[in-house]
């Protein structure tokens, strides 16, 4: 069963610092990889989708890794905000299953 | 930005009524899903759909669910009989490419009382 793990499950940093969100998925067959962000109470927006064949996505202050080989992805926020608190969500997309299997998300603070 | 749009957003029902939960998907997509994620939990798939039909399903997707596409344009979620861990948010995704590109709408939040 395909499984999807996250760490930390909360990070609190100051604005203006660079961080990393750490993403782990048990199975390598993956087709694709999806980073979402999710404020609370609210839907899911998409942020980075990485193919199976890409190594990294950038957009803006965030570049997102996939490392098929050590089932990681990794999320870089440059430069923190405010404004970037949020829960972000990674998500595993298998071919032979047709749906994303989910993350438990990061709950990321950032303090002005 | 093309949209998929879900109403209501926000659905109170008494336990054991029927609820229709409604979403629009982007117009061109041809694949349709729904999700949901129950409060503090991780989002977890229900059911994709495609060519009118089924595509795949997860265990949780039981005999009290059901979807339909009744129109060109619009992709239902039906629980028959509500119980009170139903209560979750709905997502409903649509792609145009089965593996590629979803786009997920703003979600349902159902509260089973």
């Amino acid at each position: 069963k395909q499984e999807v793990t996250q760490i930390p499950a909360a990070l609190s940093v100051p604005e203006g610092e660079n961080l990393v969100l750490n993403c782990s998925f048990t199975d390598s067959a993956i087709y694709n990889l999806q980073w979402f962000r999710q404020d609370p109470g609210k839907g899911l927006t998409s942020l980075l989708l990485i193919q199976s064949s890409q190594r990294e996505q950038t957009s803006g202050r965030l570049n997102a890794s996939l490392d098929k080989s050590s089932g990681r992805s990794t999320l870089y926020i440059a430069a923190s905000q405010p404004g970037d608190s949020a829960t972000y969500l990674c998500a595993g997309f298998y071919n032979y299953g047709q749906n994303f299997v989910f993350g438990p998300g990061t709950r990321l603070s950032v303090l002005p | 930005e093309p949209e998929v749009t879900q109403t209501p957003s926000h659905q109170v029902t008494q336990m054991g009524q029927e609820v229709i939960l409604r979403c629009v998907p982007i117009s061109n997509h041809l694949y349709f899903y729904w999700y949901r994620q129950i409060l503090g939990q991780k989002v977890e798939f229900l059911v994709s759909f495609y060519n009118n039909e089924i595509s795949e399903k997860s265990e949780i997707f039981d005999d009290q669910f059901s979807v339909e596409r009744p129109d060109g344009s619009n992709f239902t979620l039906k629980i028959r009989s509500t119980k009170l861990e139903d209560s979750a948010m709905y997502f409903c995704a649509s792609s145009r490419v089965g593996n590629y590109g979803y786009t997920f709408g703003s979600g349902t939040r159902l509260t089973v009382v």
